[in-house]
């Protein structure tokens, strides 16, 4: 079974640049999300979708941040524009269940952004 | 305070010995529990969910203290492969957060 793919795996932009990235969840999942991880610390989650609507996105700085998934499969993370602090590795989870509890999540690689 | 906060560690032990860490969290309406690990540089995987009886997997066993609001993860017969950063995760109506992870380290 693949995994769960994200483009790209590494970033390095400007800051008040913009940038997109992408994520394949495991097929018939549900569920994705997508977390920031910055060094030395937890996955902290900016937005959870189940098929294409949103669960949860209270800690997604809606300002610069924005994510889409139109299809229900794939989905989209943008930064605009980009910050220093924005420096971290976004991951993308996706899980085969409902949004109701956090069921096991599958992890992609990452892509690490950094923010010169 | 945090939500969910762990002792960042790191723990350095010997190999066999027995470790184990806590997660605090401090939402009494959580519902689900949950311990991933992550080696460096690498995304988190899921290692075992926590159940309010305990539950156990090989030298991994994993408990539930609803009263203090803490779950726990004990190592058994630690490896060289075991060093890594442990994550607890704390889910609630929705609303999943991840600890800042624990660092273990084992020494030959």
């Amino acid at each position: 079974e693949a995994g769960v793919a994200q483009s790209p795996r590494y970033k390095i932009i400007e800051k008040r640049q913009s940038v997109a990235f992408w994520c394949n969840p495991i097929s018939g999942h549900a569920t994705l999300y997508w977390y920031q991880q910055i060094l030395g610390q937890g996955p902290k989650l900016l937005i959870q979708f189940q098929n294409n609507g949103v669960v949860d996105d209270s800690q997604l700085p809606k300002d610069r941040f924005s994510a889409e998934r139109l299809k229900g499969v794939d989905s989209t993370l943008k930064i605009q524009p980009a910050k220093l602090e924005d420096s971290a590795v976004y991951l993308c989870a996706s899980s085969p269940t409902g949004a109701s509890e956090a069921y096991e999540q599958y992890f992609g690689p990452g892509t690490r952004l950094t923010v010169t | 305070r945090k939500e969910v906060e762990q002792d960042p560690g790191p723990f350095n032990v010997p190999e066999g010995a027995t470790v184990a860490f806590n997660c605090t969290y401090s939402n009494s309406a959580s519902q689900s529990f949950f311990w991933y690990r992550q080696d460096c540089r690498k995304e988190p995987k899921l290692l075992m969910s926590v159940y309010s009886s305990g539950n156990e997997d090989g030298r991994f066993t994993a408990q539930l203290n609803r009263a203090s609001q803490y779950i726990s993860l004990l190592i058994r017969d630690s490896k060289l492969s075991d060093s890594a950063t442990y994550l607890c995760v704390v889910s609630s109506a929705s609303k999943i957060i991840f600890g800042s992870g624990t660092r273990l380290s084992i020494r030959p």
